[in-house]
């Protein structure tokens, strides 16, 4: 089945400090998405990407997709504490109804 | 306006018993997605509904089932509940089959 590599796992950062993750994929996908989930909560979306090349920011996150379509980053820059949380990029091929998620990267913020 | 509610939040089951879960999706969205969430994983994929009609089904044995109603809201059914179906169990709604997906926040089912 399809999978989507996500990396890192975990990140330790200080405040005010850059993160940077990514997923890759072996298939190419028709669209990539970024959510965050909180403990006890469901995965809140946070940037939807639909075309290659595409850049897309909503506040301090930036997002893109790749141009083989195969890959997607997601940038966060000054980190603030709210950020804590775990990040899942999640895709969808051309025909499928189902979205398939990376593994997470945890992200914990050290004040 | 509301988002995907789902309820209830928590279920207690005992092995062999059976659970109805149950999403409102947001209002003006017309597919339902379910998925399974295990501890440390990502969610994953059971169902998808469009307009009352089964449109992907996700790699679970029969025990899951699923409708969608007239009013676009859904019901997951598990059947003879095993312990490895303990999961946070997630809906999701879009305004059509491959549009972006809005999750609630889980159903937390544990089976004992």
């Amino acid at each position: 089945g399809q999978q989507l590599n996500q990396s890192p796992q975990s990140m330790f950062i200080q405040e005010g400090e850059d993160v940077s993750m990514n997923c890759t994929s072996s298939s190419i996908f028709n669209t990539w998405l970024w959510y965050k989930q909180d403990p006890g909560e469901g995965p809140v979306l946070l940037i939807a990407l639909y075309k290659a090349g595409e850049l897309t920011s909503n506040g301090r996150l930036t997002a893109q997709f790749g141009i083989t379509r195969k890959d997607s980053f997601l940038n966060i820059s000054a980190s603030i504490p709210s950020d804590v949380g775990i990040y899942f990029c999640a895709g969808n091929f051309q025909g499928a109804q189902k979205l398939v998620f990376g593994q997470g990267t945890r992200l914990t913020i050290n004040p | 306006d509301a988002g995907v509610t789902q309820s209830p939040t928590h279920l207690i089951k005992t092995r062999g018993q059976q659970v109805t879960l149950r999403c409102s999706p947001i209002s003006g969205h017309k597919s339902v997605s379910w998925y399974q969430q295990v501890l440390g994983q990502g969610p994953q994929f059971i169902f998808q509904y469009y307009e009352k009609e089964e449109r992907g089904r996700g790699n679970f044995p029969d025990r899951f089932s699923a409708r969608q109603f007239p009013n676009y809201s859904s019901e997951l059914n598990v059947n003879a509940l095993l312990l490895g179906d303990s999961a946070l169990y997630l809906c999701a709604s879009s305004l059509a089959v491959e549009q972006d997906a809005f999750f609630g926040q889980g159903t937390r089912l544990t089976v004992v």
